[in-house]
């Protein structure tokens, strides 16, 4: 099955500094590969997603990049603020229905 | 905009007892997923469920859980004879029939403590 690892399981940063978060993937045939936010105690929010037929998406001060020869993607927060500070979980997933494997996320601190 | 909604939000029961989760999901939703996740641990899949039958589960999912869809819109989780190590947030989450990519919206979880 696939098998996703997240790096780094902690990151602190200042306040308007970037933030990079990595993930890697063992399935060739994942081709979807969400973001999720999760502050303490929520539920995990959906905040950017890409698909294997492209290479960046980016929505404001977030951004993803994927490199699937690589199996590699990563998220990233430019200008980051307190607001930031929660803990962001990648996945990876194949065709509809299927189920999310996550990585073991990443406790970020947007220090003020 | 629609969401996926889960109760209770949260469940204290005793060792061996019975406890059922429910969620509802988004309503022109055909795919419903179970998660859970231990405390400061990563999210883990439990069980997906399309067209009134389990699609996949994992190894966590064994004979002491089981889902159902008892009507229209609710989606339920069922865990036989609770332990102590099932104690956990559960989130449901559900995805759209239509589309070709694994959108998958959760709800905002029932925290089970088993004591």
């Amino acid at each position: 099955g696939e098998n996703v690892e997240q790096h780094p399981s902690t990151l602190s940063v200042q306040e308007g500094d970037s933030a990079v978060i990595k993930c890697t993937y063992s399935d060739s045939a994942s081709n979807y590969f969400p973001w999720y936010k999760q502050e303490l105690g929520k539920r995990p929010q959906l905040i950017i997603d890409i698909r294997s037929n492209v290479g960046e998406k980016k929505d404001q001060r977030i951004a993803v990049t994927l490199n699937k020869t690589a199996k590699h993607f990563s998220l990233h927060i430019t200008e980051t603020q307190p607001e930031d500070s929660a803990v962001y979980f990648c996945a990876a997933s194949r065709e509809r229905g299927n189920q999310f494997y996550f990585g073991t996320g990443t406790s970020l601190t947007v220090i003020p | 905009e629609p969401e996926v909604t889960q109760t209770p939000s949260h469940q204290v029961t005793q060792m061996g007892q019975e406890v059922i989760l429910r969620c509802v999901p988004i309503s022109n939703h055909l795919y419903f997923y179970w998660y859970r996740q231990i405390l400061g641990q990563k999210v883990e899949f439990l069980v997906s469920f399309y067209n009134n039958e389990i699609s996949e589960k994992s190894e966590i999912f064994d004979d002491q859980f089981s889902v159902e869809r008892p009507d229209g819109s609710n989606f339920t989780l069922k865990i036989r004879s609770t332990k102590l190590e099932d104690s956990a947030m559960y989130f449901c989450a559900s995805t759209q029939e239509v589309g070709s990519y694994n959108e998958q919206f959760f709800g905002p979880g029932t925290r089970l403590t088993v004591l």
